[in-house]
């Protein structure tokens, strides 16, 4: 399986809102509500911030939400921040088992 | 609260098995329905899902990677380990460990570098 097509790099304003894509397959993204994504800041580890498309876990701002329409993922960040900047990668479970990730965007906070 | 660390050597020679170890400490690796993960990052690029383990031994392996990973766990060391034959220079990558938790990784750790080279 071929890994989810994101965006390369978006770039905001403070205060504004932001959309990440994340593209999938019939056999991925729209085949299972089991998209999550993932922000990792240089030299950090990935920290999860949204899972099964929409789930927000413990702790994470509800400045983060998700969605899915057919075979595309989306992440918002609402209020934007400039601790925001870092990459968000998405994830998907496919057919066959396994778990697939986007390339990442770098988000760049102006 | 529930933490890992990886660990490992950080250089490998070419055609060399790699050995990498998760520590789980704050929490027992039995309880809690979880599995364990190992997933890689190249320089600069995105993540790859390696595998995962249940602490009844119950293995899944990603497709691309099934014949050169083993994964395997030790419940009395709380600990989960990751063998990889074969390296070559595009196995360079920082190696992380992972908590699964429902249909996402929730919980990981700081990662370890692992470099390809003679």
């Amino acid at each position: 399986q071929s890994a989810l097509t994101q965006p390369a790099s978006v770039s905001g304003s403070p205060g504004q809102s932001i959309t990440f894509s994340c593209t999938g397959a019939n056999s991925d993204v729209g085949h299972y509500n089991l998209v999550s994504w993932y922000q990792q800041h240089p030299g950090r580890a990935p920290k999860l911030i949204i899972s099964d498309v929409t789930k927000r876990p413990s702790g994470v701002s509800n400045r983060f939400s998700g969605s899915k329409s057919g075979n595309t993922a989306s992440l918002t960040i609402s209020g934007l921040q400039a601790e925001d900047e870092a990459d968000y990668y998405c994830c998907s479970y496919a057919i066959g088992g396994t778990w697939l990730f986007g390339g990442g965007t770098k988000l760049t906070v102006l | 609260q529930v933490q890992l660390q990886e660990s490992g050597p950080g250089l490998v020679e070419p055609s060399q098995t790699l050995s990498l170890t998760c520590t789980v400490s704050g929490g027992n690796i039995i309880y809690g329905g979880y599995y364990w993960s190992w997933l890689r990052q190249h320089p600069g690029k995105g993540l790859e899902w390696i595998g995962y383990i249940f602490h009844t031994g119950n293995v899944y392996y990603n497709p691309s990677l099934k014949n050169l990973v083993t994964i395997s766990v030790d419940t009395s060391e709380n600990q989960f380990s990751l063998n990889l034959i074969s390296l070559t220079a595009a196995d360079t990558a920082v190696y992380y460990c992972a908590r699964v938790s429902g249909n996402a990784f929730d919980l990981w750790g700081p990662g370890t570098v692992v470099t390809v080279s003679s």
